[in-house]
């Protein structure tokens, strides 16, 4: 069974960083890209980062570029977003996911994890 | 950027209705479609891809088709288990997600 865990959320200050994780199991995690999706609380899904199974390909929209850094070990089936310069428009639940199906969609989902940036 | 517009933004429906969902893209993506469907409280679960490629173990009152750059998601039969929202991806370029439908039982 394929299962995936975010761990690391909770109550920044504005401008400050967080890092999030992703354990996965349940598949060869290192035969697929991965990817974490956002959704502000009320609101709909936001696409943040992506990365191919060797970890050495990034892709991120607008929003985030350069401030979010999406990573990997494969040796430990983790999934990382280290998340800078944190604003109050990063406020959401952030949801691991993996990109199944030629790397298109996002096939399988975690639980989500919150992160509340306020003062 | 590739732009998806959904409609309509919510739906109240009865059990056992037809319930048709609709997508607009910006440009043309293809086939490059999902659709996902996110209980409340829960995290979205994959229904359609490829426009109108059913998922495992998704059942067949799911549908999808393609018209153009209009893309429609249809419940044939409307149950209480599928009460929720309903959100389109491009996977053309990059990924954007519509903003997606809110389906309530009438």
């Amino acid at each position: 069974e394929v299962q995936l865990v975010e761990s690391g959320g909770g109550l920044v200050q504005p401008g400050r960083s967080l890092k999030l994780s992703c354990a996965a199991s349940g598949f060869t995690f290192s035969n697929y890209y991965m990817a974490w999706v956002r959704q502000a609380p009320k609101k709909g899904l936001e696409w943040v980062a992506t990365i191919s199974t060797s970890g050495s390909r990034t892709y991120y929209p607008d929003s985030v570029k350069g401030r979010f850094t999406i990573s990997r070990d494969n040796a430990k089936s983790s999934l990382y977003l280290q998340m800078n310069s944190l604003k109050s428009e990063d406020t959401a639940t952030y949801y691991c996911a993996r990109h199944g199906l030629g790397a298109r969609y996002f096939d399988y989902w975690g639980q989500g994890v919150m992160v509340t940036v306020s003062s | 950027d590739i732009q998806m517009t959904q409609s309509p933004a919510s739906l109240s429906a009865s059990l056992e209705e037809i319930v048709t969902i609709t997508c607009q893209a910006s440009q043309d993506i293809g086939n490059w479609l999902a659709w996902y469907q996110q209980k409340p409280g829960k995290s979205p679960q994959l229904l359609i891809y490829d426009a109108t490629s059913l998922a495992d173990g998704v059942p067949s009152r799911f549908s999808g088709s393609r018209s153009g750059t209009q893309y429609s998601l249809k419940i044939s039969r409307l149950q209480v288990e599928d009460i929720g929202s309903y959100y389109c991806q491009q996977a053309h370029s990059n990924r954007t997600f519509g903003g997606g439908t809110k389906l309530e039982l009438k």
